[in-house]
């Protein structure tokens, strides 16, 4: 079976401090990867989606980017980070589009 | 403007009792998807619906999908303490990305 492993599952860091998030998929190839941020009592906002290795594509201009490294290792990173980088950020897989998503269960990133 | 809005947003039960949760979007959708999520956890993906589909059954839940209306419901039958969670509808639009609405907290109370 599929099994989705994200890492850490909680991280402080201090403003402009660099990050590094990683997102590994087991049992499935060439999966579509995404990247989430989720506000406090908000839905899901996508960051980065990739259908390939080293094809990503970002869906909001920002502080971050991410990287596929691998086919099943997808890496969220920035070089300083911001107070408005906090938040909970969550990395899916699906075996396509029009296929349901599979969620890691999420770093909670606090930026002090 | 964001899509997938759900209503209400919060909702109070007696465990026994149905929930009932509704999405609305605006523009034309690939599929309609709902996910739970428990506080502090990832999303748990519960039913997808094609847009050529009307209504689709697992277990206890029933998600029903109007394209005419440009909307869709939830239903939980006979909840659970375990059911509490935020719930959220997912929508695929032509370009192929879901996206979430705000969700519904859902209690479920013993």
């Amino acid at each position: 079976s599929q099994t989705i492993h994200q890492w850490p599952a909680t991280l402080v860091q201090p403003v402009g401090s660099p990050l590094s998030l990683e997102c590994t998929v087991e049992g499935t190839s060439n999966p579509n990867l995404y990247w989430y941020r989720q506000a406090a009592g908000r839905g899901l906002q996508l960051l980065f989606y990739s259908v390939g290795i080293g094809q990503i594509s970002s869906e909001v201009p920002q502080n971050l980017s991410a990287s596929r490294p691998q086919d099943r290792q997808f890496i969220l990173s920035s070089k300083k980070l911001l107070l408005s980088d906090s938040g909970f950020y969550l990395c899916a897989w699906s075996a396509g589009w029009n296929q349901p998503q599979h969620f890691g269960d999420g770093t909670r990133l606090s930026i002090l | 403007s964001q899509q997938g809005e759900e209503d209400p947003q919060a909702l109070s039960i007696q465990e026994g009792e149905n929930a009932t949760m509704n999405c609305s979007y605006k523009t034309s959708i690939n599929n309609l998807q709902w996910y739970r999520q428990n506080s502090g956890r990832g999303l748990v993906h519960l039913i997808l619906i094609r847009s050529n589909e009307r209504e689709k059954h697992s277990g206890r839940l029933r998600v029903t999908l109007d394209t005419s209306k440009k909307s869709s419901s939830l239903l939980i039958t006979a909840s659970r303490a375990a059911d509490t969670a935020s719930y959220f509808c997912a929508k695929e639009g032509s370009n192929y990305k879901l996206t979430f609405g705000k969700g519904t907290l859902l209690t479920v109370n013993p």
